[in-house]
């Protein structure tokens, strides 16, 4: 079955720096990818959808690129904010979407 | 804006009773979901429904049941609440037919502990 792998432990940056995120995945590719942003005590909130036939999408400071031949996306936020501190889902859209577990991002003062 | 909105934000609920978790969308979206969400295994599929009295189940619906009567209305049951099913609920919908290539608007979660 499909595995989606993001990283279990906190990223920790300092702010005005660029948070990358991982999210890898095993077997096929799905059609699409998709990034969601989730507060402590709510629901997941969607932030950017990824073809897989683009390699880059950007949207304000966000930037997600998706590689089928490494089976990853990276994340990144530019200048990052505390504001940013959250975490971050990858979902992959099949017939349904399945959602990794998330990476908690901080981002420091 | 699209607004997902869950009966309750906390629910204490003792083992055997039987549990309702009422989510309403208010942008009369096709597709409707109900997730848990656990520590370390993210969010995980119980039920969708893609229209008025539809349903299909999703990766883990066993001891779950949903009803849908209305397009703007999606409840999930616990027929008999055990304490493995102490979780975070969590309600979204969906505009365009099929759940590949849309976006989803989630509810702000219904955390149940079940004792």
């Amino acid at each position: 079955s499909q595995k989606i792998e993001q990283n279990s432990e906190a990223l920790n940056i300092q702010e005005g720096k660029t948070a990358t995120l991982t999210c890898n995945y095993t077997n096929y590719s799905p059609a699409y990818l998709q990034w969601y942003r989730q507060d402590p005590g709510r629901g997941p909130v969607f932030l950017l959808l990824i073809r897989e036939n683009e390699k880059e999408k950007r949207k304000e400071r966000l930037k997600v690129t998706f590689d089928t031949t490494l089976k990853q996306s990276l994340f990144h936020i530019t200048a990052s904010q505390p504001a940013d501190s959250a975490t971050y889902l990858c979902a992959l859209s099949y017939n349904k979407l399945i959602f990794g577990a998330g990476t908690r991002l901080a981002v420091h003062p | 804006d699209v607004k997902v909105t869950q009966s309750s934000r906390y629910l204490v609920k003792r083992t055997g009773e039987k549990v309702f978790l009422e989510c309403v969308q208010d942008m009369d979206h096709e597709n409707m979901f109900w997730y848990r969400q656990d520590p370390g295994l993210g969010l995980r599929l119980i039920y969708f429904s893609y229209d008025v009295k539809m349903k299909e189940k999703g990766d883990i619906p066993e001891g779950y049941s949903v009803s849908r009567e209305k397009k703007e209305r999606f409840s999930l049951i616990l027929e008999s609440a055990s304490t493995n099913q102490t979780s975070m609920y969590l309600c979204a919908s969906s505009l365009t037919p099929g759940q590949a290539r849309s976006e989803q608007y989630f509810g702000p979660g219904t955390r149940l502990t079940v004792t």
